[in-house]
């Protein structure tokens, strides 16, 4: 079955490490995003990619960042530098990256759930 | 400021009757405006989208409604069931703008009792 896939689901880190969130998948999509939740807050963005080799800052890059080396994978790094880094990571695909030249619908993972100890 | 609001953080309602969930933006021109479902510690799974340049759509028990006037879209699901509760997500695109710039609510969270 086409999807995505995150992992781990669970992650627990000790402040000061870095962590990276795995994302693949096998739906032959360009585009791919993170996005972070938090409780009470809307899905807000960190970074897109919509072409290997490339991707853009979203809404809140700071003390994160990812690598598009593939057009499967898209790995999100957490880095010592973001402060707050609890919260539910969710990466979702799009068939294409495009501005404003049709509706993309995302396809989502089922999120990673990120702890600082 | 832009804004892009779900009225009510939580939805109770009655097995069988009719759940209403409301999407209100403010100083935004969306090209098109769509609705998910999230189930808890899951992603969210896309449901609906409507163009500004359509009144509603329907899939199954589901319907939306766009209104570019009152800058508000609709919700409905009708002869909700327990299945039915989740978290609902609204979110829109600006005109112009890219896919990264797609605007999400903070949902409703929707409990339809027996």
């Amino acid at each position: 079955d086409g999807g995505i896939t995150q992992s781990p689901k669970y992650l627990f880190r000790k402040e000061g490490q870095n962590v990276t969130l795995s994302c693949e998948q096998n739906l032959n999509h360009d585009a791919m995003y993170w996005y972070r939740q938090d409780p009470g807050q809307g899905l807000r963005l960190i970074y897109y990619s919509q072409i290997v080799n490339d991707f853009q800052k979203g809404d809140i890059a700071e003390g994160y960042s990812v690598s598009r080396e593939k057009k499967e994978s898209f790995p999100l790094t957490v880095t010592s530098a973001q402060k707050n880094p609890t919260a539910f990571y969710l990466c979702a695909s799009t068939p294409r990256g495009d501005r404003g030249s049709g509706a993309n619908v995302l396809t989502f993972g089922a999120g990673s759930r990120l702890t600082v100890l | 400021s832009q804004k892009i609001e779900q009225n009510s953080e939580a939805l109770n309602i009655q097995e069988g009757k009719t759940a209403t969930l409301t999407c209100n933006y403010t100083n935004y021109s969306p090209a098109y405006l769509q609705w998910y479902r999230q189930d808890p510690g899951r992603g969210p799974v896309f449901l609906l989208l409507i163009r500004e340049n359509e009144k509603e759509k329907r899939k199954e028990r589901l319907k939306v409604t766009f209104d570019t006037t009152l800058k508000q879209s609709l919700f409905h699901i009708t002869a909700s069931q327990p299945a039915d509760s989740a978290t609902y997500l609204c979110a829109l695109m600006n005109y112009g703008g890219s896919q990264g710039n797609l605007i999400f609510g903070k949902g409703t969270k929707l409990s339809v009792k027996p």
